[in-house]
């Protein structure tokens, strides 16, 4: 069946350090996002990516990037991990139609130290 | 600014009983309306989604209402069961030619046995 991964799954960095978390689907999705969830903020969005080549930035996007060089995956980088990203981040895909909902990955918990 | 938001934070019902969850949603321009279900450690699930043309959908055990007059949604879950406890929000896309979607903050449903 066609699914959306996402790896780790727990993740505990320290300050300063790069890390890249995964995210993979198999639906064969154009849209893909990155999302942090945090208490209190609900789903916030950090960026996104509408094929092959394309970013965007979204609200939260300081201090992370993303590339696309395939369909099936956009890595999210934390370029020097700080402690304000310790969240849960969740990757979501959706087909490229507009007003389609986006699937969701099952997160990774970062701690950074 | 444009924003989701929920009437109720926390919600408890006892089990075989209905379940009503609202959202209310302040950009009119939004014309594509999402529930999603979070259990506790796991990615968002989509419940039910409804376009703006509709004023009602109906799915298995679950309804979703739109009434664009006063911008609110909500879900309705019948006969609630334990399995139904989870974290609920509603997202909107806010129309155009966009793929984003703009999440509420969510409301705790519990279902006491």
């Amino acid at each position: 069946d066609a699914e959306i991964t996402q790896s780790p799954r727990h993740k505990i960095t320290e300050t300063g350090r790069q890390v890249t978390l995964a995210c993979h689907q198999t639906w064969n999705h154009n849209n893909m996002f990155w999302y942090r969830q945090d208490l209190g903020h609900g789903l916030r969005l950090i960026h996104y990516s509408y094929g092959v080549q394309d970013t965007n930035k979204g609200e939260v996007s300081d201090g992370y990037s993303v590339s696309r060089s395939n369909t099936e995956d956009l890595p999210l980088t934390l370029e020097s991990a700080a402690s304000s990203q310790t969240s849960v981040y969740f990757c979501a895909s959706s087909e490229n139609l507009v007003k389609e909902t986006q699937y969701f990955g099952p997160g990774t918990r970062l701690l950074v130290l | 600014g444009e924003s989701v938001g929920l009437h109720l934070p926390t919600l408890s019902v006892q089990e075989g009983d209905n379940s009503i969850i609202n959202c209310a949603y302040s950009n009119s321009a939004s014309d594509y309306f999402i529930w999603y279900k979070q259990e506790s450690g796991k990615g968002p699930q989509f419940i039910i989604d409804i376009r703006s043309n509709m004023d009602k959908r109906q799915g298995q055990r679950v309804t979703v209402l739109l009434n664009k007059t006063v911008k609110h949604l909500s879900l309705q879950i019948a006969a609630t069961q334990p399995g139904d406890s989870a974290v609920y929000f509603c997202a909107e896309n806010s129309g155009g030619s966009n793929y984003k979607l703009t999440f509420g903050k969510g409301t705790l449903l519990t279902v006491n046995p």
